[in-house]
């Protein structure tokens, strides 16, 4: 149980495009979601955390109107990268909190995301 | 605020040797306490966590961890390593008065590589 998956593990665009990557909690309904960016060879960051049906709650630091997050449903959270750059090319990692309850969190496999 | 610190970007041992990697964490109130492990170009895997209770707690693939308040550790160990216990490892804490809808601090991660 408490399966995470990602859609797409990676991909490549051009610079000035917009990504969309899912996360979805695939047994369990998941009321807060988490997005996390990995740099080569360095720790987790926290970018934002989503709340089923609210406004996500960004980290200091992150730009809101770059990275969308929407969880629009309890099993469902999208992370959409818009006007992509080089420097956004990262390791994104979402995990999600179980609904009932409990402190743990399930990651997903992640998405590898290259901006040439 | 919170942090992590992990002692040693990479730890070396041979195989059969005990595993021993170090996880200290800053907080005024004792954090809940994971450890995750990560294999190359994946997501995240919880190993173990502690929130209350018995300070030494067991997890998966023969891991455990024991949380000291007085020194403010979570210290990782596996008494004999396996070839397969290669990868990278992260110590990571909530904030306990969040109730588990917080994200993760992560420390920096330990690189642990098994010596045949």
């Amino acid at each position: 149980g408490a399966v995470v998956s990602q859609h797409p593990s990676r991909v490549i665009c051009k610079s000035g495009t917009s990504v969309k990557i899912e996360c979805r909690s695939l047994d369990f309904q998941a009321t807060t979601m988490f997005w996390y960016r990995q740099f080569p060879k360095k720790s987790l960051m926290l970018m934002a955390t989503s709340n089923e049906g609210s406004k996500a709650t960004y980290e200091q630091g992150v730009e809101k109107d770059k990275f969308l997050i929407n969880h629009a449903s309890l099993t469902l959270s999208t992370l959409t990268v818009t006007s992509a750059h080089p420097e956004d090319s990262s390791f994104y990692i979402c995990s999600a909190r179980d609904g009932a309850g409990g402190e743990t969190q399930y990651f997903g496999p992640g998405t590898r995301l290259l901006v040439l | 605020a919170q942090s992590v610190t992990q002692l040693g970007s990479h730890v070396s041992v041979s195989e059969g040797a005990l595993v021993l990697l170090r996880c200290n964490y800053s907080s005024s109130v004792p954090p809940y306490l994971f450890w995750y492990v990560q294999y190359p170009n994946q997501g995240l895997q919880l190993l173990l966590k502690y929130t209350t209770g018995a300070t030494l707690v067991k997890g998966i693939n023969g891991f455990e961890a024991e949380f000291k308040k007085s020194e403010t550790s979570f210290h990782l160990t596996k008494p004999s390593a396996h070839m397969s216990d290669a990868a990278e490892y992260f110590c990571a804490v909530s904030d306990r008065s969040g109730g588990g809808a917080d994200g993760l601090t992560f420390g920096k991660g330990t690189h642990l590589i098994i010596q045949p």
